[in-house]
């Protein structure tokens, strides 16, 4: 089973933090996606990447930057952490271009104060 | 996630009937679509995908038909059990583009009554 891991399920960050999300997958998958969770809005894309050292901007990448210096791992970036970035971030890969099921992580949930 | 619940349209079934849950998606070009279900505290899980050049897809239990006339998107679960109470997303993809990234739905929460 494809098996997508994010380094920690809950985090607590104060306001002008610089934090790092990691997110590691052990499949060999081309594609990786950072996505934010908040009620109501639904799933909302940050950045992907479809290769290594390669990165593209989603839908709200304001606030945030990435780093994928290896296949495995996809990092997320606050450089200064602001309480509107409290939420549930999800990372998810997938295979290939034209294989589009991603799989995801179980979350972090972040909390800015 | 365990709020990811608040807000959104809630579907509520009694154990055993059947559910269907509607999506209507916004790109008309785009190629391929799919059904993820996410249990509270856990991430979105693939359920079933379906072809722009098909109406109908059919797996273990669960059903999804296409309408591109009006670009509607819906998931059938057959003989609701307790386990599938959870946030049901949409998603669609666009090949024409230079990556393919789904766009997700706001969701739907399915509540199923014993």
């Amino acid at each position: 089973d494809v098996k997508v891991t994010q380094s920690s399920r809950y985090l607590v960050k104060r306001t002008g933090e610089k934090v790092f999300l990691e997110c590691v997958q052990d499949m060999d998958h081309e594609n990786m996606f950072w996505y934010r969770q908040d009620p109501g809005l639904g799933l909302r894309l940050i950045y992907f990447s479809y290769d290594v050292k390669m990165k593209e901007k989603g839908d709200i990448p304001e606030g945030y930057s990435v780093s994928r210096e290896k296949k495995e791992r996809f990092s997320l970036i606050l450089e200064s952490a602001s309480t509107n970035q409290t939420s549930m971030y999800l990372c998810a890969s997938s295979l290939s271009q034209l294989n589009t099921e991603a799989f995801f992580g179980q979350g972090t949930r972040l909390t800015v104060v | 996630g365990e709020s990811v619940g608040l807000h959104l349209p809630t579907l509520s079934v009694q154990e055993g009937d059947n559910s269907i849950i509607n999506c209507a998606y916004s790109n008309s070009a785009s190629d391929y679509f799919i059904w993820y279900k996410q249990e509270s505290g856990k991430g979105p899980q693939f359920i079933i995908d379906i072809r722009s050049n098909m109406d109908k897809r059919q797996g273990q239990r669960v059903t999804v038909l296409l309408n591109k006339t009006v670009k509607h998107l819906s998931l059938q679960i057959a003989a609701t059990q307790p386990g599938d109470s959870a946030v049901y997303f949409c998603a669609e993809v666009n090949y024409g583009g230079a990556t393919n990234k789904l766009i997700f739905g706001t969701g739907t929460l399915l509540a199923v009554q014993p």
